[in-house]
């Protein structure tokens, strides 16, 4: 089996940087991505780490250490729109396509 | 472009009814996918398509569920006599291809439709 542990909730302020946390148990995987979703809306994806190492895009970085099974996703500059729920997801290598998504996380961003 | 569109946007149903729930994936790609999302949580994988393939159902809950595919255009979710546990959004997504092992991230990229929430009564 597998299984993505994000934290539940995350609040931080209008300018500040957050990071959001995931740690995963699976037994191979291609890559780790992050996907955002406002409430009511549809995930859009952030980012992809297929290796090791900081991936940047713009206010938005993701990092990837498979020898810690672990990966984050780091905010910046954080405004108010950023206010939403954030999920890890991993495609095992058991021949199947599709993304395993993390619990959510969700962010709130006061002023 | 178009992005890709689901319909209805919200469904009421009795319980004991059958719906179906229509996806239009983004043209040119030929992956599909359906996910479930129950409220607060995250995403359930329900169903697979990549072009002529296969289907992989692993994913789908009960046999009262079943998706189609007509080459790789739209897709159709059923479920069949519907329960309250069945309440849900459904989300359907749609990616180039057979999603790359090291490739950018523009090959690993899905991208979802707005949903269909599912309410059974």
């Amino acid at each position: 089996g597998q299984s993505l542990e994000q934290p539940s909730e995350v609040t931080a302020v209008e300018g500040a940087i957050v990071q959001i946390n995931c740690t995963y148990q699976t037994s191979g995987f291609y890559g780790l991505s992050w996907y955002q979703q406002h409430d009511g809306g549809a995930p859009t994806f952030l980012s992809y780490n297929a290796l090791d190492g900081l991936e940047e895009t713009g206010r938005f970085s993701s990092f990837l250490s498979r020898s810690d099974s672990y990966g984050y996703l780091l905010l910046q500059e954080l405004q108010m729109k950023d206010s939403a729920s954030y999920f890890c997801a991993v495609r095992e290598k058991t021949g199947a396509n599709n993304l395993f998504f993390g619990t959510g996380t969700r962010l709130t961003v006061i002023p | 472009g178009a992005g890709v569109s689901q319909s209805p946007s919200n469904k009421v149903t009795e319980k004991g009814k059958d719906v179906e729930l229509r996806c239009d994936p983004i043209s040119g790609h030929t992956a599909l996918y359906w996910y479930r999302q129950r409220l607060g949580q995250g995403l359930e994988f329900l169903i697979y398509f990549q072009g002529n393939s296969a289907p992989d159902k692993s994913g789908l809950p009960s046999d009262r569920f079943s998706a189609e595919r007509t080459g790789e255009s739209v897709s159709t979710l059923t479920i069949q006599r519907t329960q309250q546990e069945d309440s849900a959004v459904y989300l359907c997504a749609s990616s180039l291809s057979r999603m790359e092992t090291g490739g950018p991230s523009s090959y690993n990229e899905q991208f979802f439709g707005p949903g269909t929430r599912l309410t059974v009564l």
